[in-house]
């Protein structure tokens, strides 16, 4: 079966400050995808990136950066420079590639920038 | 633009009421899905479609149903037998349900809260 955690329920920081958001997952399957998605209040989900699982190298994106590491299963998600306006929920999701594509969610993170 | 809309934003039911979420897409997508989103409980699959007039059981389907007949459209019923329907729903489309297409996961909707009164 598979599975995404995201451990960190809520995670309040000031703005300028840098945040980490943790996502560990469990497959069985050999080729699969991670995504991140943001939820703004406004409430959809906006893709932020995608990574297949024999790609290992870090991606860094203005200022976010996600670090996937096979070896512990994890794809965590950096903003450097927190802004309120990286307040939101942040979902981790994982697709296997066999079969149908179907996405499993993390239950989130909340994260909320204070000015 | 291409996207998906679903109405109404927020939608109120009586309990013991059906009521239908609309989804529509311009996309030319040929999977829709749709999920339910609690607190604290992510994001759940409901039901989704690989095809026109076709359409699977999601994790959470009791309760539900949903039609296909067009391409562009996914409406989910929420029945009187779904015990608990007070949520938000999300519904999303993709390219397709093969691992290589839908490079990019999913496009949402902006979602529909719904509450039972």
């Amino acid at each position: 079966a598979q599975k995404v955690t995201q451990a960190q329920t809520e995670i309040s920081v000031v703005e300028k400050e840098d945040v980490t958001l943790d996502c560990v997952y469990e497959t069985r399957d050999t080729t699969y995808y991670l995504f991140w998605y943001k939820q703004p209040p406004s409430g959809e989900l906006v893709f932020l990136i995608r990574r297949n699982s024999f790609d290992e190298q870090n991606e860094i994106s203005g200022r976010y950066s996600w670090n996937f590491q096979k070896s512990t299963s994890s794809f965590n998600f950096t903003i450097t420079a927190s802004q309120v306006v990286d307040s939101a929920v942040y979902f981790c999701a994982l697709r296997q590639d066999t079969g149908f594509q179907k996405l499993v969610f993390g239950t989130g993170t909340r994260l909320l920038v204070s000015p | 633009d291409g996207g998906i809309t679903q109405s109404p934003k927020y939608l109120f039911r009586k309990e013991g009421q059906n009521v239908t979420l609309s989804c529509e897409q311009n996309l030319n997508h040929d999977a829709m899905y749709w999920y339910r989103q609690d607190p604290g409980q992510g994001l759940r699959l409901i039901y989704y479609s690989q095809i026109v007039n076709d359409f699977q059981k999601g994790d959470i389907a009791e309760g539900y149903s949903v039609s296909r007949e067009k391409k562009e459209s996914f409406p989910l019923t929420v029945t009187s037998a779904q015990k608990n329907p007070t949520a938000f729903y999300l519904c999303a489309s993709s390219i397709g349900g093969r691992p290589a297409s839908g490079v990019l996961g999913y496009t949402f909707g902006s979602g529909t809260r719904l509450t039972v009164v």
